[in-house]
Formats: structure tokens, C-alpha cells, sequence
């Protein structure tokens, strides 16, 4: 049972460029989130999903698409790359209100 | 602005003191929940709290959601080293979205 996965674990993009942020997780949860931590600002909630072909917009979701096609899998993308994206996400799953982090992922856009 | 308001920000302490982390908002939540992250990883589920008023104990760490539901606090009794991390505080609305506070920064000394 490997939780909540995450790739890569570093990326660099320059602008412009797009990515997709990879999230997986076995533990066949139907809520999946993605979040970007800043410095001083804590976790902001990007995108989410309730379930496989439901997802929905979160605080900051300017930038990114997600997808929801399995109740495994949570892709990020980024259409565009800006140098404010320049983060630490973490996907996350949850069931019945105990949520799960991956390890995150540290991206730099220059 | 954060819809969470956690205080302090920073907190430096002796070992065997005790201390007391605030989460606040004017938003009702239908649950709270208490994360404690450690450098390089994502943050981990301490406790939910779900109804107002309710207290929990997680050995020298007690929770307490408001009567309002609308405020938390946690705190440590004689704290160590090993407490040393990034606490954070998340809120889940009525929608399922999830909002977190910036988090308290504690560091224990020997």
C-alpha cells in the first residue's frame, strides 16, 4: 500500500512551457485534491475531485487543468508556466475526513 | 487575506514547556482539522474535530473545536523536541472544498 504518490519530485521549467504534474493513490478514495504551499501562506487548494469524472475549481485555480478519468489518478497540468507558479504542490486523497499528502512536488519556473 | 487565521506565527520554546496554537475565522466549518508537517514532506493528520465544543487528546497534545464551530485551538503539555514542526489548521466547508491556515512554526529547545 504505497499512499499517495507524486512525480516527479523536482522540476524546472522555463516560461511558457507545460507540465503535468503526475498523482496517484491505492487506497481507492473518491476525493482527491490538489494544493500549493507558498511561504507564510500555507496550503491553497487549486483544483478537487469527489470522484472519477466530477472535479471542481478550488481557491487558486488560474493556470491549471486537472482531469479525473480514474479513481486513481489526479493529474495537474500547467498550460503556460508563469514564474507565480513557481510552488511546492501536493496532491492529496481523502475518505470520510481523514485527507492523505503525497510528498509533494518542488517546481521552479524561471 | 486567510479565511484561517492561525496565531502565532512563530513560536520558540523551552523543552518541558507548555503552549496553545489558535485557529480562527469568521466562516463556520463542518469539520477541523489539525495537520503537523516536517520539512521536505507533506503535512500529516493529527486530529478532525467535528462537533462544537468537542475535545480531543492525542497523548500530550488536546484539541478543542468552538462551541461555534467557527475556531480551534490546540494545545501541548510539556513539550519536546520531537514537537517541533509546522502546524496547520484546515477547515472543510459545506461544498467539500478544504481551506487551511499559514501555520504556526514551533521549535522545541533541549
Amino acid at each position: 500500500n504505497a499512499g499517495v504518490t507524486q512525480t516527479p519530485k523536482f522540476q524546472v521549467l522555463k516560461t511558457g512551457q507545460s507540465m503535468t504534474l503526475q498523482c496517484a493513490q491505492d487506497m481507492n478514495h473518491e476525493y482527491m485534491s490538489w494544493y500549493r504551499q507558498d511561504p507564510g501562506m500555507g496550503l491553497r487548494l487549486i483544483h478537487y475531485s469527489v470522484g472519477a469524472g466530477i472535479t471542481d475549481q478550488g481557491e487558486v485555480p488560474n493556470g491549471y487543468n486537472v482531469s479525473r478519468s480514474t479513481t486513481e489518478d489526479f493529474p495537474l497540468r500547467l498550460l503556460s508556466a508563469a514564474p507565480s507558479q513557481t510552488s511546492v504542490y501536493f496532491c492529496a486523497s481523502r475518505r470520510q475526513g481523514t485527507q492523505y499528502f503525497g510528498p509533494g512536488t518542488r517546481l521552479t519556473v524561471l | 487575506t486567510q479565511l484561517l487565521e492561525q496565531s502565532p506565527q512563530f513560536l520558540s520554546i523551552q523543552e518541558g514547556e507548555n503552549l496553545t496554537v489558535y485557529c480562527n475565522s469568521s466562516s463556520v466549518f463542518s469539520s477541523l482539522q489539525w495537520y503537523r508537517q516536517e520539512p521536505g514532506e507533506g503535512p500529516v493528520l493529527l486530529v478532525t474535530v467535528v462537533t462544537g465544543g468537542e475535545v480531543k487528546k492525542l497523548k500530550r497534545l488536546t484539541f478543542q473545536f468552538g462551541d461555534a464551530r467557527k475556531d480551534s485551538s490546540l494545545h501541548i503539555t510539556a513539550a519536546q523536541p520531537g514537537d517541533t514542526g509546522l502546524y496547520l489548521c484546515a477547515g472543510e466547508g459545506y461544498n467539500n472544498d478544504m481551506r487551511f491556515g499559514a501555520g504556526t512554526r514551533l521549535t522545541v529547545k533541549p
